[in-house]
């Protein structure tokens, strides 16, 4: 597909269990990003990568949680251990970020993985 | 302080009236800015960027003051079709740097 995929788009999970959840970016787009989003709230960073190499993690809310992108394509976010406050809309986005500083290329988001720990 | 800070809302207006959202980031090195649009329980997606100069898209200007650290985005001409969570977004100053999301404003364009 042309967009960004996420799988899967519901996650029910016991307290207690690890989850991983996958984005697979636009083709060619070198920027990846993680954010959780409450319902009412905007997005909330976690984590971004430029090809394989994670950029910022400074997002990530405490050390159950880890993401890596190996091959600078597919991304895994990975939720050890989940408890019931992990419960929220956990979104990726990809943006072709050129050569240079800045640039205003835009993100694309995916429709998201609704998680929720029981 | 937060990143960047918006009034939540939610603003109810009538059809055909203008209304105007206002946003303030605290990085004062920040490069790039846009106006995401979120309808309910869908991704964000782009309303537009947000340009030095100011910048129209027909019912849309969004304006930009980098010394107040301030972005706007005014909507002529409501439509019901406008009813939506208005995020503003602001991006760092290096290659690759994170896009960091304000709260949102609702709005909701009443018949």
């Amino acid at each position: 597909g042309a967009g960004v995929s996420q799988s899967p788009r519901y996650k029910v999970t016991k307290r207690g269990q690890d989850v991983a959840l996958r984005c697979d970016p636009i083709s060619g787009h070198v920027s990846l990003y993680w954010y959780r989003q409450a319902l009412g709230q905007g997005p909330e960073f976690l984590t971004y990568f430029n090809y394989e190499a994670q950029q910022d993690k400074s997002g990530l809310p405490n050390d159950r949680f880890s993401a890596e992108r190996p091959e600078g394509s597919i991304s895994t976010l990975t939720i050890q251990r989940t408890e019931q406050r992990d419960s929220a809309m956990y979104r990726c986005a990809s943006s072709f970020s050129g050569t240079g500083g800045g640039g205003d290329t835009e993100a694309f988001f995916g429709q998201g993985t609704r998680l929720t720990v029981v | 302080r937060k990143e960047v800070e918006q009034d939540p809302g939610p603003f109810n207006v009538p059809e055909g009236a203008t209304v105007a959202f206002n946003c303030t980031y605290s990085n004062s090195a920040s490069q790039s800015f846009f106006w995401y649009r979120q309808d309910c329980r869908k991704e964000p997606k782009l309303l537009m960027s947000v340009y030095s100069s100011g910048n129209e898209d027909g019912r849309f200007t969004a304006q930009l003051n980098r010394a107040s650290q301030y972005i706007s985005l005014l909507i002529r001409d409501s439509k019901l079709s406008d009813s939506a969570t208005y995020l503003c977004v602001v991006k760092g100053d290096n290659y690759g740097q994170n896009f960091v999301f304000g709260p949102g404003t609702r709005l909701s364009v009443l018949p």
